[in-house]
């Protein structure tokens, strides 16, 4: 099955510095790829996501890059800001009928953005 | 408003107890699954349901049962809890597979067992 490797697991910037998470994936056949912000003792949520067509897409200061033949995926934050503090999530779908489509989420990564 | 609740959202229980996590969804999701967090291993998928009667496991899908009889609902059920599977529970929905659409996720249930 579909494995993803999310790095690194914690990651502190200053207030206003831009902010890499990066994600490796293993099922080449993957097509989806979202990536999810859990703010501490809230439910995970979709920041931003990307399909296998498409290399780069973003939104305001978040951005998220797709590199198919060496599959890994990447988020971009820039101008980080206090509250972009929380625990990020990424995640790969292979288009696999028998797995009922499902999310593969990496381990996550810890990000602190200090004033 | 469109959501995703749960209930109970936190629950202290014992070894052997029977107890069932409730889930249900008011946007007309044909899918909806349950995974769970651990610390440092991320959101594991327990089992999933493509639409009403089709239920299918995930990857850690032992000591867990689920049923899908309506379209929005989507209990949990733990037959015999065991401590390993003190955890932070979420239900998530979306229209169809989340490879396809968003998937939205319930407020969490934080599950201690004795």
């Amino acid at each position: 099955g579909e494995n993803v490797e999310q790095h690194p697991s914690t990651l502190s910037v200053q207030e206003g510095d831009s902010a890499v998470i990066k994600c490796t994936y293993s099922d080449s056949a993957s097509n989806y790829f979202p990536w999810y912000k859990q703010e501490l003792g809230k439910r995970p949520q979709l920041i931003i996501d990307i399909r296998s067509n498409v290399g780069e897409k973003k939104d305001q200061r978040i951005a998220v890059t797709l590199n198919k033949t060496a599959k890994h995926f990447s988020l971009h934050i820039t101008e980080t800001q206090p509250e972009d503090s929380a625990v990020y999530f990424c995640a790969a779908s292979p288009p696999n009928s028998n797995s009922g489509y499902a999310l593969n989420f990496g381990k996550g990564t810890s990000l602190l953005v200090t004033p | 408003e469109a959501q995703v609740t749960q209930n109970p959202r936190y629950l202290i229980t014992v070894t052997g107890k029977k107890l069932t996590v409730t889930c249900s969804q008011n946007m007309n999701h044909e899918y909806m699954s349950w995974y769970r967090q651990d610390p440092g291993l991320g959101l594991r998928q327990i089992y999933y349901s493509m639409n009403v009667e089709v239920t299918d496991k995930g990857d850690v899908p032992e000591g867990y049962k689920v049923s899908r009889k309506e379209k929005r609902n989507f209990p949990l059920i733990l037959e015999s809890p065991s401590p390993n599977q003190t955890s932070l529970y979420f239900c998530a929905s979306s229209l169809r597979p989340p490879s396809y659409n968003e998937q939205f996720f319930g407020p969490g249930t934080r599950l201690t067992v004795l």
